[in-house]
């Protein structure tokens, strides 16, 4: 049971051009969301993140959406650079006071000079 | 200020065999957690410990352990070792457990120990 999804496995994008990742969840229970960036042989870096308590936060580039009556996050990048392609994971957590994080699947994106 | 280590970062093992893993936390970080990455299933949560006390475990058979040291440094132990278990097994350290403060929610991760079962 997928309770977080990325339906998306991959996003090409021209740099410049906004990368718009979206992230979907069933548990009303998570109250806390995160994405980071993952390249190749490294481990995950966290991006951004998001309480449920609001449905917007903006660092840089990066702005993560949340709408929770429809389940759905997020991740805006304005504008993509070509050292944004890397695998995007969502991720939730489903208590308060744990880093026992639900992680979505990833999507790749590529953004193209 | 060193990130968290985690060692071996290439293992190759036989089915059947047990395989302990190592993850330094950042220093005065007192939580670490687990993860399993496969392609196609993402990040799947292992386990939590912090001061050396294992507070979350996930959905993972018994033959997945795992400890916390008084200096905050984890193991994780595999036994009877399946084909399936091939995989980069990430650790990642906090602070301690989340607070309302912002930076203290962040779970940082090392690089990952990417273990192939044969």
């Amino acid at each position: 049971d997928q309770q977080v999804k990325q339906n998306s496995p991959s996003l090409s994008v021209q740099e410049g051009r906004i990368s718009i990742l979206n992230c979907d969840y069933t548990n009303s229970m998570f109250d806390y969301f995160l994405w980071y960036k993952k390249y190749p042989a490294e481990g995950p870096t966290f991006l951004i993140s998001i309480s449920s308590i609001k449905d917007k936060n903006e660092d840089g580039r990066f702005t993560v959406f949340l709408n929770k009556s429809a389940k759905h996050l997020s991740l805006h990048i304005v504008p993509s650079q070509p050292g944004d392609s890397a695998v995007y994971f969502c991720a939730a957590r489903p208590t308060s006071g744990t880093y026992k994080y639900i992680f979505g699947t990833g999507t790749r994106l590529k953004v193209l000079a | 200020k060193a990130g968290v280590t985690q060692t071996p970062r290439y293992l190759i093992k036989t089915r059947g065999q047990q395989v302990t893993l190592s993850c330094s936390p950042i220093s005065g970080h007192r939580s670490v957690s687990w993860y399993q990455q496969t392609p196609g299933q993402g990040l799947q949560f292992l386990f939590e410990y912090f001061s050396e006390t294992q507070r979350n475990k996930g959905n993972f058979p018994g033959r997945f352990s795992g400890r916390q040291f008084s200096n905050s440094r984890s193991e994780m132990n595999v036994s009877t070792l399946e084909l399936g278990d091939s995989a980069l097994y990430l650790c990642a350290s906090s602070f301690g457990p989340p607070t309302p403060a912002r930076l203290k929610l962040r779970a940082f991760f090392g690089q990952g120990t990417r273990l192939t079962v044969v």
